[in-house]
């Protein structure tokens, strides 16, 4: 069973970058049964995907964030993380974690998620 | 882009209704649908993929259905744990891209 940890920091400041890594446990990201991916979901709203990766490092991205979006890898690790660049409070979210499934292309693993406020 | 559309945006309903869920596709996407409930605080969580095919776990209660551009969700009985918000979920472009319904929060009569 796969678990999920986002970790980084909760506050960041307008125009600075977001970063955030996500551990993962209970089998290895370099599986070729999942990608790797971050969801947001702003305080009240619904959810938006961000982007996804696989362990090979083909990225997908949401195109009205793509400018701004970078998810990389690191098998050492067992960890991916998420750079969103130039944030403003439009940006304040509950960020996810999670592991969308190759063949079916839907979400059992996520994340607890962690809130990015930011604000100066 | 497939956009997905959810209606309604809110229903209110009693424990033992039968609740409906509609989710429309900008484009066709097959059977490549998903769907997930979400509690305050928590992730969200799948109950049915492709369509109609209840995950493992979920109550049939849970039932899915639709092909093409028009999809439903329906809870046969409504039970507490049911009140939560609803989110649809196409497949059908992903890995290019993931896209969600806007969600239906199900609320107490």
């Amino acid at each position: 069973q796969l678990q999920l940890q986002e970790s980084g920091p909760g506050l960041v400041k307008p125009s600075e970058t977001l970063s955030l890594t996500c551990t993962v446990s209970g089998g290895s990201i370099s599986s070729s049964s999942y990608y790797w991916g971050w969801i947001r979901q702003p305080p009240g709203k619904g959810l938006e995907w961000i982007g996804s990766i696989y362990y090979s490092g083909s990225t997908y991205y949401n195109p009205s964030l793509k400018s701004r979006v970078t998810i990389s890898v690191d098998t050492s690790k067992n960890q991916f993380s998420l750079k969103l660049s130039s944030v403003t409070a439009a940006d304040t979210a509950v960020y996810y974690c999670a592991s969308p499934e190759g063949v079916r292309g839907v979400i059992l693993g996520w994340g607890q998620g962690t809130l990015v406020t930011v604000s100066s | 882009d497939i956009q997905m559309t959810q209606s309604p945006s809110s229903v209110s309903a009693s424990v033992g209704d039968r609740v409906t869920i509609t989710c429309r596709a900008s484009q066709g996407i097959s059977s490549w649908l998903a769907w997930y409930q979400q509690k305050p605080g928590k992730a969200p969580k799948l109950l049915i993929y492709a369509a109609s095919s209840l995950q493992s776990g979920v109550p049939s209660r849970f039932s899915g259905s639709g092909s093409g551009t028009d999809f439903t969700l329906t809870i046969s009985s409504l039970q507490p744990e049911d009140f939560a918000t609803y989110y649809c979920q196409q497949a059908n472009s992903f890995p290019r891209a993931l896209t969600f319904g806007g969600g239906t929060k199900v609320e107490i009569k």
